[in-house]
């Protein structure tokens, strides 16, 4: 069965600072995976997606993640993070009709 | 594009009554669309999954009868929330996509929130 575990679910960083946030699947077949951003009482924007080749994809608003299959991971990433950041970010595995979600994680952006 | 929309944005009803959500694929047709709920904190639900004409497909332990679902139309379905108790409250989000091809994720509205007093 697929899952999807961010184990993070609470994370602050300062304005201007790298990010990274995680993200593990558990996936029998090749994996497609998703970055969601939700703002506050909106739905979800994608961020990014893979599907397949190369294993570094960027995204919009300046986010990349890697797909790292040994370590079954798609770990999202942006150099300096901004205050209009601060949201929650679901990664999403799976077929395009057959999604899941992890639980999110909550990025709290310092001024 | 792939812009989907939802209506109403949020709703409040009494107990007992029956409230109608929209989901609508603006610039696109989706052949499937989707109906997540979330409660406050916690991730999106999956609920059902619906094809256009025909009926949807329910994920365990969501009360078909309870939550009925339409998708009459490639730019329209909804989701009727039946005989509404406080318990239903919670953010319903639909997503939408063209399984020909063309779209190759889900696009999302940007929900619904619903209030059963």
């Amino acid at each position: 069965a697929q899952s999807v575990t961010q184990p993070d679910i609470h994370i602050t960083v300062s304005e201007g600072a790298s990010l990274e946030l995680r993200c593990n699947y558990s996936y029998g077949a090749t994996p497609y995976l998703f970055w969601y951003v939700q703002s506050p009482g909106q739905g979800l924007q994608l961020l990014l997606k893979y599907f397949s080749g190369d294993t570094l994809v960027q995204g919009i608003k300046g986010f990349e993640a890697e797909f790292k299959r040994s370590q079954s991971s798609f770990n999202l990433r942006k150099p300096s993070v901004h205050w209009s950041d601060a949201a929650e970010y679901f990664c999403a595995v799976g077929a395009v009709n057959d999604m899941r979600f992890g639980a999110g994680t909550r990025l709290t952006v310092k001024p | 594009g792939a812009v989907v929309s939802q209506h109403p944005s949020w709703v409040i009803c009494k107990s007992g009554t029956s409230v109608k959500i929209e989901c609508r694929s603006l610039d696109f047709q989706a052949t499937t669309m989707f109906w997540y709920r979330q409660f406050p904190k916690q991730s999106l639900m999956l609920m059902a999954t619906s094809n256009e004409g025909s009926k949807a497909t329910y994920e365990q332990g969501v009360e078909k009868d309870k939550f009925l679902i339409n998708h009459a139309s490639l730019t329209l379905s909804t989701l009727t929330v039946t005989s509404a108790h406080p318990e239903d409250s919670s953010f319903y989000i639909c997503s939408a996509t063209d399984l020909s091809g063309v779209r190759d994720t889900q696009y999302f509205g940007p929900g619904t929130r619903l209030t059963v007093l």
